[in-house]
């Protein structure tokens, strides 16, 4: 089945900054990669996704790349702000959706 | 994207009992999923739910502890049977809307806290 490593694990950076968090996949018959955003006590928002016919999106400061043949996906937010402080999963999908194992963002004011 | 809601929003129970979880979406759709997400970790799927036909278990969840139904497109229950405290979790309802193959989106979640 499709595993899904996440990294890093924690992330820190300046308000400002740009932050990239990267995950893998194992399965190449994958063919969908969303992105969740998770604040504390709520529920995954989903920001962001790309198919494996695309090689990246945009949308405002969040960007997505996919490399189907390294089959590694990144988030890319950019201009970081005090609200963008949050755990965000990657996941790929072929029918089932797995997930990486998360990353706790913290943007320092 | 769909507008979905759980019942109850949380929940404290005590070990050997049993706790049904109820989610309902305000649109028609056809595939809906169970998951549990244990404090700061990732999401784990228990079962995708169907209307019409048995839910689909992953590996390490039987239908046995977490019996499913699925009445119709608007509407499934997770029952979560004999507790115990390793049980205590978030437990998240997700629906792939019909003009959205493969993406899904989430309930706001049951925390359960089993004693």
């Amino acid at each position: 089945g499709e595993n899904v490593e996440q990294h890093p694990s924690t992330l820190s950076v300046q308000e400002g900054d740009s932050a990239v968090i990267k995950c893998t996949y194992s399965d190449s018959a994958s063919n969908y990669f969303p992105w969740y955003k998770q604040e504390l006590g709520k529920r995954p928002q989903l920001i962001i996704d790309i198919r494996s016919n695309v090689g990246e999106k945009k949308d405002q400061r969040i960007a997505v790349t996919l490399n189907k043949t390294a089959k590694h996906f990144s988030l890319h937010i950019t201009e970081t702000q005090p609200e963008d402080s949050a755990v965000y999963f990657c996941a790929a999908s072929n029918n089932d959706m797995r997930f990486g194992a998360g990353t706790r963002l913290t943007v320092k004011p | 994207s769909a507008v979905i809601s759980q019942k109850p929003s949380r929940d404290i129970c005590q070990r050997g009992t049993s706790l049904t979880i109820q989610c309902q979406v305000d649109s028609q759709v056809t595939m809906m999923f169970w998951y549990r997400q244990q404090p700061g970790q990732s999401l784990t799927l228990i079962a995708t739910a169907n209307q019409g036909s048995e839910a689909t278990y992953e590996s390490g969840f039987v239908i046995d502890k977490f019996p499913i139904s699925r009445p119709n497109l608007t509407f499934s229950t997770l029952t979560v049977s004999n507790m115990s405290p390793e049980d205590s979790s978030i437990y998240l309802c997700s629906v792939e809307p019909p003009l959205g193959p493969d993406t899904q989106y989430f309930g706001p979640g049951t925390r359960l806290t089993v004693l």
